[in-house]
């Protein structure tokens, strides 16, 4: 079985553009989640979607935003690019089938550098 | 307000048993994950604790707390290749997948 896969791997942009990032999930997972991975704040939270609905959102700007398709293939979108915005953004995806343990499988992750 | 904490580093020699704590305090649980970061690669899942007590898979352990809001993973018989970062991750509510991560704790295991 494929696991989640992330594209593309390494984006570099300067201030003020915009990006895209893509996810496609494991198949069969209808839940993805996107985080932000830094140095200094680790692994934080940006949004989760489930059949094409977000219904989670972390504490992130407007900038940030995302949706996913009805093949459960997931998009962020990042505009007005600023410095800070350079970190490792990651993908995740579970069943989300109302089980306990619900683990979520990450994808390798989008290198984003921001000059 | 939703806080994670674990220590930034530890180290160990190959062989020996290491334990990582993780303290939480979060508006809601419903369950604790630990997770394997090697630098340049995706998170991996180790365990799952959701109940109070000790879960044991192979070399590795996990303890919860609920009542102390605290948690532990063990690695015994340390390799090298366990030198990584480990995080320790809660979700607050059952209705997403969303995961709280502390900052992890960086682990290197020497000769």
């Amino acid at each position: 079985k494929a696991g989640v896969t992330q594209t593309p791997r390494y984006l570099i942009k300067t201030r003020g553009q915009q990006v895209t990032l893509s996810c496609s999930p494991i198949s069969g997972h209808r839940s993805v989640s996107w985080y932000q991975q830094t140095p200094g704040q680790g692994l934080q939270f940006l949004f989760e979607y489930f059949s094409e609905t977000q219904r989670n959102k972390g504490n992130f700007p407007g900038r940030f935003s995302g949706r996913q398709f009805s093949n459960s293939r997931s998009e962020m979108n990042v505009s007005t690019l600023e410095l800070g915005d350079s970190a490792l953004y990651l993908c995740a995806s579970s069943l989300a089938r109302g089980l306990a343990y619900n683990e979520q499988f990450f994808g390798p992750g989008t290198r984003l550098t921001v000059l | 307000g939703q806080n994670i904490d674990q220590p930034t580093e530890m180290t160990a020699t190959e062989g020996a048993i290491v334990q990582i704590n993780c303290t939480y305090q979060t508006s809601g649980f419903n369950g604790l994950f630990w997770y394997q970061q090697h630098a340049g690669e995706a998170p991996t899942f180790l365990s799952y604790n959701v109940l109070d007590g000790l879960e044991e898979k192979g070399r590795f352990s996990s303890f919860l707390s609920r009542s102390k809001g605290y948690s532990y993973l063990l690695l015994k018989e340390l390799q090298m290749k366990d030198s990584a970062s480990y995080l320790c991750a809660v979700r607050e509510n059952s209705g997403y997948s969303t995961l709280t991560f502390g900052k992890g704790t960086m682990l290197l295991v020497s000769p």
